[in-house]
């Protein structure tokens, strides 16, 4: 992996249902690994910071986990709500070294 | 909210015109960063400021240039403006410290548009 990538590029899950959505990042040189959550007219809103291997990190019904040594992280989502409807955005550097990818767009159906 | 603002929210220039995008980062924040996000693509790095000099450059060129001023604002300034400058432009503001995870805190964009 030479880029960050991300995975679905959008998604539609119905109210209730969890997903999933995956982050691949270069492996070496890492520095961390960021999530946002940006709703469209709106700005990114910060999720999580992860910077060692096997982290672990949990905001409500969202949590994220991160390897380092495979270059990926998965973002979880459980009993998607409406309001979870957003696009999710990762990077992955520090300072100004920072790549990020594309997005996951997430749709959720009442 | 992250307490970042941009303005204008958005605007249509010609091409080879300039442009001025403004942000006002959060009060105690001594970084600030800008991205340009085309269509379909991930917001891409232009600069960063720390402390009102120039801290690092993506791959830009000099028509692309930006000013940090002490009262917590800043500039990006597009000159000689090229149709695929339109893009929505986003800021981030943070405090650098020696860690590498500072969160950054992004305004909502100005969406320019180039005719």
């Amino acid at each position: 992996i030479l880029n960050v990538e991300q995975s679905p590029q959008s998604l539609h899950v119905q109210e209730g249902d969890s997903t999933n959505f995956t982050c691949s990042f270069p492996s070496s040189n890492f520095y961390a690994l960021h999530w946002y959550r940006w709703e469209t007219a709106k700005s990114p809103e910060a999720l999580f910071v992860m910077t060692l291997n096997g982290d672990e990190k949990k905001k409500g019904r969202i949590s994220a986990t991160l390897n380092t040594k495979e270059g990926y992280s998965y973002l979880y989502i459980k009993g998607s709500q409406p309001e979870d409807s957003a696009t999710y955005l990762c990077y992955s550097g520090g300072y100004q070294k920072v790549t990020f990818g594309t997005g996951t767009k997430l749709q959720v159906i009442p | 909210e992250t307490g970042v603002t941009q303005s204008p929210t958005h605007l249509i220039k010609t091409r080879g015109q300039q442009v001025t995008l403004r942000c006002s980062s959060q009060s105690g924040h001594n970084t600030v960063s800008w991205y340009q996000q085309a269509l379909g693509q991930g917001p891409q790095f232009i600069f960063q400021y720390y402390r009102e000099e120039e801290n690092g450059r993506g791959n830009f060129p000099p028509r692309f240039s930006g000013l940090q001023f002490p009262n917590y604002s800043s500039e990006l300034n597009v000159n000689a403006l090229e149709l695929d400058d339109s893009a929505l432009y986003l800021c981030a503001s943070s405090l650098l410290t020696e860690v590498v995870t500072d969160t950054q805190y992004f305004g909502p964009g100005t969406r320019l548009t180039v005719l």
